[in-house]
Parts: C-alpha cells; structure tokens; sequence
C-alpha cells in the first residue's frame, strides 16, 4: 500500500535549520509529484513547494524562495526538504503529500512533522 | 493566489441529518482540458487530511457513498446525506488549478 513516513518532531532555535525527510513507499518513486505543505493554527494550509522525482526539478511558494531547498533520492525513494533561517512563525505541522499528474490533487498524505521554533 | 473561502465555519448536526458546505474559488476552476480541478479533504484532530473528493463530485477509492460534491466555476458544494459520528472532522476544499494549490479555511463539523 501506498505509505509516505515523515521524520520525527523538531524543537529548533530561530535562526536554525531543519530538515525533513518523507520516506515513500508502496509506488513508483518517479511517477507522482511530491508536494510540501505546512499547517498552523493561524494561517491553515500553506503550500510550500513541489520536487518532480523523477527529474528533481522543483517549485517553490514565493513566500519560502531561498529559504527552502527540496531533493530526492530515488535509490531509497526519499524526499528531502530543509528549511533555514527558521523563525517564530515556523512553527507549524509540515506534511509531504503525493500528487498524480492527472488529475492533480494529493491522494496520500505523510503523517506529519511538528516543528516548534522557540528560544 | 487564488483564494478559497468556505462557509459556514463551523456545523453540529445532529446524527442522520444531512449537512451541506460551501467552498468558493476567487477565480473560475477550470483548465485547459475542461476539468475542474476542486477537491474536498477530511481532517480528523490530530491526522493528516484525507482526500475525500476530487475534480468537484469524483469520491476517491474508498469513500463512503454519503459524501457528494457538486458545482462549477467558482461555487461548489459538498454534502454529507446522512452525517455519522465518524463524520466528525474538518473539512477543506482546495484548488489544484493553478501553484501555489490553496485551500480553504476549513469547516468544522460536529455532532449534536
């Protein structure tokens, strides 16, 4: 069965990195896009960015250009996103979610990661 | 970005009952291949969103025949005929039109 397992919950320091990992499972790696979405009580769903596995191009929120940087690895069937210069505002659920070209919308979801930035 | 709005905001229903959400798009969905690309998402406290429905009124594999969606343009509905009390969750609409994907606000529903 399809699965997506994300990395463990995070306490940063802001002005810190993080990095996530989405472990997939179940699919052809390289057939369905890897989306990057995080949630806050505050502002809901934002969307952060999307890698093509199969080629490693990726797209970023202009909201996160800079700051963001998404890989894969398609020998373990793993996306990477890091996250820098992390602030208060950071702290949200981020979810990686798995997305058919046709028709586009995400079928499977991570569990989520926990990121809490606090000094 | 286009922006997504749901009403009502929240909904207690009492079990059996119908209930019924609204979802409205900034902008027309529809794209080039005369798809509309709006679908309806299930957050229960605590977990990840469940895909419910897509491109307006499709259930994904699994889904309950209780839950519809309906709508073009920029008006959509979704409905739940007979709200159980598994049904307790939030529920989204998103857009995959067009990068960023937005959703809306939520709509939380629960039991009477």
């Amino acid at each position: 069965q399809v699965q997506l397992v994300q990395s463990g919950a995070e306490v940063k320091k802001p002005g810190a990195s993080v990095n996530f990992f989405c472990k997939t499972s179940g699919y052809g790696f390289t057939s369905f896009y890897i989306h990057w979405v995080r949630q806050t009580p505050g502002q809901g769903f934002e969307w952060m960015g999307i890698i093509n596995p199969s080629n490693g191009r990726t797209s970023y929120a202009q909201k996160f250009q800079g700051r963001v940087n998404m890989t894969r690895d398609t020998s373990t069937s793993v996306v990477y996103m890091e996250l820098d210069s992390l602030r208060s505002e950071d702290t949200a659920v981020y979810y990686c979610a798995r997305a058919p070209t046709r028709p586009p919308r995400f079928d499977f979801w991570g569990q989520g990661t926990l990121v809490t930035v606090s000094s | 970005d286009i922006v997504m709005t749901q009403t009502p905001l929240s909904l207690s229903v009492t079990p059996g009952q119908p209930a019924s959400i609204s979802c409205k798009s900034s902008e027309r969905l529809l794209n080039s291949a005369g798809k509309t690309p709006l679908a309806w998402y299930l957050q229960r406290p605590g977990q990840p969103p469940q895909l419910l429905i897509y491109e307006v009124s499709n259930r994904f594999s699994g889904v309950p025949d209780r839950f519809s969606g309906s709508g073009s343009g920029t008006d959509f509905t979704l409905k739940i005929t007979r709200v159980e009390a598994d049904d307790v969750a939030v529920y989204y609409c998103m857009q995959s039109l067009q990068l960023p994907w937005t959703f809306g606000p939520g709509t939380r529903v629960d039991i009477k």
